[in-house]
Formats: structure tokens, sequence, C-alpha cells
């Protein structure tokens, strides 16, 4: 059973680009969670979402950033407009069901030049 | 904001027992007592969970106190590749939302 898959593992953009960033839960799981990891910085919730339906999203800040989860097809974190400060590490969680342990996935780093 | 306490470093000598200290005097009556780690710049990695009786897997041991309002984690024989940081997170079982909030953890070093 393979586990949380997260792509691309590395992600260079430019300031004013697009970023996204996907998710594939485990087999079986329905619920998924991103959460941002800034440089040097504690793991932070953005957002928590079933298929086609977002649950929680006050973690995410207000503008340019977006996600979803599809009835197909993976999770999409959104960030449009990339800013410096958006240069973190992005991990996705995912979970059968509601405050089941959630598992990681290996992540993605963004860079923003 | 976390809602725990832990200390900001540790080291222990491989193959001894490692104790992970976690204070959580404000938990209540439906909050679970969750334990991740996180190896350096890899996901977080799930390691074990309790309400209030002591629990135990293939992974470590959980201690809660009689009062819920702390707990030990312990790795029974250290290896190095233990070095990681252990995050304590008290977590509602119900409510609105499903997050962890990740405070700044103990950075526990395994010596050889």
């Amino acid at each position: 059973n393979a586990g949380v898959m997260q792509n691309p593992r590395h992600l260079v953009r430019r300031r004013g680009q697009e970023a996204r960033l996907r998710c594939s839960p485990m087999k079986g799981h329905s619920h998924v969670y991103w959460y941002r990891q800034l440089p040097e910085e504690g793991l932070k919730f953005m957002v928590y979402l079933q298929k086609e339906n977002i649950i929680d999203e006050s973690g995410m800040p207000k503008e340019r950033f977006s996600a979803e989860f599809p009835k197909e097809g993976p999770s999409i974190l959104r960030i449009q407009q990339v800013v410096r400060g958006d240069s973190a590490a992005y991990f996705c969680a995912s979970s059968p069901l509601d405050y089941n342990e959630q598992f990681f996935g290996p992540g993605t780093r963004l860079t923003v030049l | 904001d976390a809602k725990t306490t832990q200390p900001t470093s540790m080291d222990c000598a491989e193959g001894r027992a490692a104790n992970l200290p976690c204070n959580h005097s404000t938990i209540s009556g439906n909050e679970y007592v969750y334990w991740y780690r996180q190896i350096h710049s890899q996901g977080p990695q799930y390691i074990i969970h309790g309400l209030k009786n002591n629990e135990t897997n293939e992974m470590a041991s959980l201690i809660i106190t009689e009062d819920r309002k702390s707990s030990t984690l312990i790795l029974p024989h250290a290896t190095l590749r233990d070095t990681a940081v252990y995050y304590c997170i008290v977590r509602p079982l119900g409510g609105a939302t499903n997050k962890l909030i990740f405070g700044t953890g103990t950075l526990l070093a395994v010596q050889p």
C-alpha cells in the first residue's frame, strides 16, 4: 500500500508565477490536510478537505492560496502570484476517517526566486 | 497556539531508553494525546496516541499521568535513526475540525 504521494518534490518559481502542488492520499483515505513549514519554523495547519468539500480553511492565507480535492484525482494546493515569503516545505497528510491518525507525505519544497 | 510544553532538546545514548516529557495541564476530558516525530527534512511520522491509559506499540510506549496533565513518550532502545524532532499534540475527539496543532517540539539527539 503506497503511502501519501506528493509531487513535485522540489519546485522553483519566480516571483509572480503560479505554483501547483499535488497530493495523492493513501488508498482508501478520503480526508486530506495541507500543512506549511517555513524555514526554521514549525508546521502550521493550512486546510482540511474531504472529497469535493473544504471542511476547515482557517489556516489558509486570505489571498492567492486555494485548495481543492476533486472527486477524481489528487488534491491540489494552488498558490497564485508567488512571493519570496511563500518559500517553504508544504506537507500533505491523509486519514481514512475523522480523527484517525494522519499519515504525511514527503513534502514539496517550494523555492521562490 | 499549541497546548503543550516540551523541552527544547534532549540527548540520549544509543541503545538506552529515551524518555520525552510533555506537559498539557489544560487538557480537556475529550482530548487525546498524540505523538509525532519529524526526521530532518522528512514528513512527520505518527508514533502513538492515548486518552488516559498507557499505550504501547512497536515504536514506543506512552505513559499518561493519572490527572492527565502530563505524559512521557518512551523509546525503549534508541538508535541513531531516532534522532528527530518529537511533537506532543493534544487533539479533541469531535468538533468542527481535525487539524493537528504543532508546537516547537523536542529535538532528540541520539549519540553514538
